[in-house]
């Protein structure tokens, strides 16, 4: 019954590969976010979605493409993988976009070698 | 610009004392505040929030003080146990832009000694 679920936790991949993580949500919400968390804990927005809609796209490297199916997914692609991509990424989500809680998954762990 | 700090990246308290962690922001249009609780190998659960149109909110054992006129923002946890152990990080929504962003802190280590 986990609220924001995301797949898979842990990857390690080589540079050069493509590789995607999944994220769904059973909470109802209608935006969903991406956020990285670098070695230092520093978490970041990369990209949010409202109703499949794209709302934020913080100056991410075109080789991440978001993709929304429907409300409560939102997969993240990565093309070209790179050693800087090394992070954990997070899947989040909210009610509506503006002045209310964002609710987290458990982070995927990107290891690029 | 847009940034949240913490003063403090490590805190380190007895188990039973009070903890106070505390955040500076500086986007002055932000109206919208959390605090989440990440521990080690999991994702920020959220703690507590609060609107920029209260200067106190209170939680089980957590109390959230917001100062707007300096821009600070603490959280305090009554009777700290061992399970608080973790990294809490301040947030601000970018008020101005509506979009439901995020802007975190660099986060400050609870430790609790037994």
């Amino acid at each position: 019954d986990t609220a924001v679920s995301q797949t898979p936790k842990y990857l390690v991949t080589q540079m050069g590969n493509d590789k995607s993580i999944k994220c769904e949500q059973n909470l109802g919400h209608d935006t969903m976010y991406w956020y990285k968390q670098d070695s230092k804990k520093f978490l970041k927005i990369m990209f949010s979605y409202n109703n499949k809609e794209l709302i934020i796209n913080e100056t991410v490297p075109n080789r991440f493409s978001p993709k929304s199916p429907d409300k409560a997914h939102l997969n993240l692609h990565i093309n070209s993988l790179e050693l800087g991509d090394s992070a954990v990424y997070f899947c989040a989500s909210s009610q509506q976009y503006s002045g209310n809680t964002i609710y987290f998954g458990e982070g995927s762990w990107l290891t690029v070698v | 610009g847009e940034s949240v700090g913490l003063h403090l990246p490590t805190l380190s308290v007895q188990e039973g004392d009070n903890s106070i962690i505390n955040c500076a922001y500086s986007n002055s249009a932000s109206d919208y505040f959390i605090w989440y609780k990440q521990e080690s190998g999991k994702g920020p659960q959220f703690i507590i929030d609060i609107r920029s149109n209260m200067d106190k909110r209170q939680g089980q054992r957590v109390t959230v003080l917001l100062n707007k006129t300096v821009k600070h923002l603490s959280l305090q946890i009554a009777a700290t146990q061992p399970g608080d152990s973790a990294v809490y990080f301040c947030a601000e929504n970018s008020g101005s832009s509506n979009t439901g962003k995020l802007i975190f802190g660099q986060g400050t280590t609870l430790q609790v000694k037994p």
